[in-house]
């Protein structure tokens, strides 16, 4: 099992939207719709900001939002704040086991 | 609300055996479909999930750790515990404690606990 592939590192400016691609097999992310995303602040823990796919948790913000074509599963953030400047990871569940992306550092310039 | 904290050494040497404990409130780990994951993270790199019990002690292990890695669970104490041998260099990181929900996402972490490998 390998990591889903993710971009190192993606920048844009505030007010901004950008997308972040997670690219899996047919066998994770193209297999299911048990795809996560999770944000992370330095020195904190990860907070899950989507799940199955394009589901908002309570408390995230709508300009958040996920989607999921073949192999490949989006994390798109519209008007971007600068709070919004982290890493996120994405995941996909698999036969009782979890994949984790390699991490994509947002900048917000 | 659900809360986990992970606890155990700062500091192990190379071949010891860590070895540590992930204390949770506001579930159950019988309730079916629930588990508990451990997730690590080196310092400045990506997170590795590691292995997960299930509420039925049904376990899952990552492929490249499965020889050297045990998670076990007392619903007594609302406690998991991790096992992990022959520690290395490598093996230093943050390693994470979170509840798996039974729609197949972990929602909740706890705060972390760095773990340095270092004689």
């Amino acid at each position: 099992q390998s990591a889903l592939t993710q971009p190192a590192s993606v920048s844009e400016s505030p007010g901004q939207s950008i997308a972040i691609s997670c690219t899996g097999t047919s066998s994770d992310v193209g297999g299911n719709k048990y795809v996560s995303w999770y944000q992370q602040h330095p020195g904190k823990a990860p907070k899950l900001m989507i799940y199955d796919v394009s589901n908002r948790p309570s408390g995230v913000p709508d300009r958040f939002s996920g989607s999921k074509s073949g192999n490949t599963a989006s994390l798109t953030i519209s008007g971007l704040q600068a709070e919004d400047e982290a890493d996120y990871y994405c995941s996909s569940y698999i036969s009782g086991s979890t994949l984790f992306g390699g991490g994509t550092k947002l900048t917000v310039l | 609300q659900i809360t986990l904290k992970e606890s155990g050494p700062t500091l192990v040497k190379p071949t010891q055996t860590l070895t540590l404990t992930c204390t949770f409130s506001g579930f159950s780990l019988t309730t079916s479909g629930v588990g508990v994951g451990w997730i690590r993270q080196p310092p400045g790199k990506a997170l590795e999930w590691l292995g997960i019990i299930y509420w039925d002690d049904d376990k899952r292990y990552s492929p490249s750790l499965k020889s050297r890695l045990t998670i076990t669970k007392d619903t007594s104490k609302n406690q998991v515990v991790l096992t992990l041998t022959n520690m290395d260099p490598v093996d230093t990181a943050t390693y994470y404690c979170a509840h798996w929900t039974t729609v197949l996402y972990f929602d909740s972490w706890g705060q972390g606990t760095l773990v340095t490998v270092s004689s």
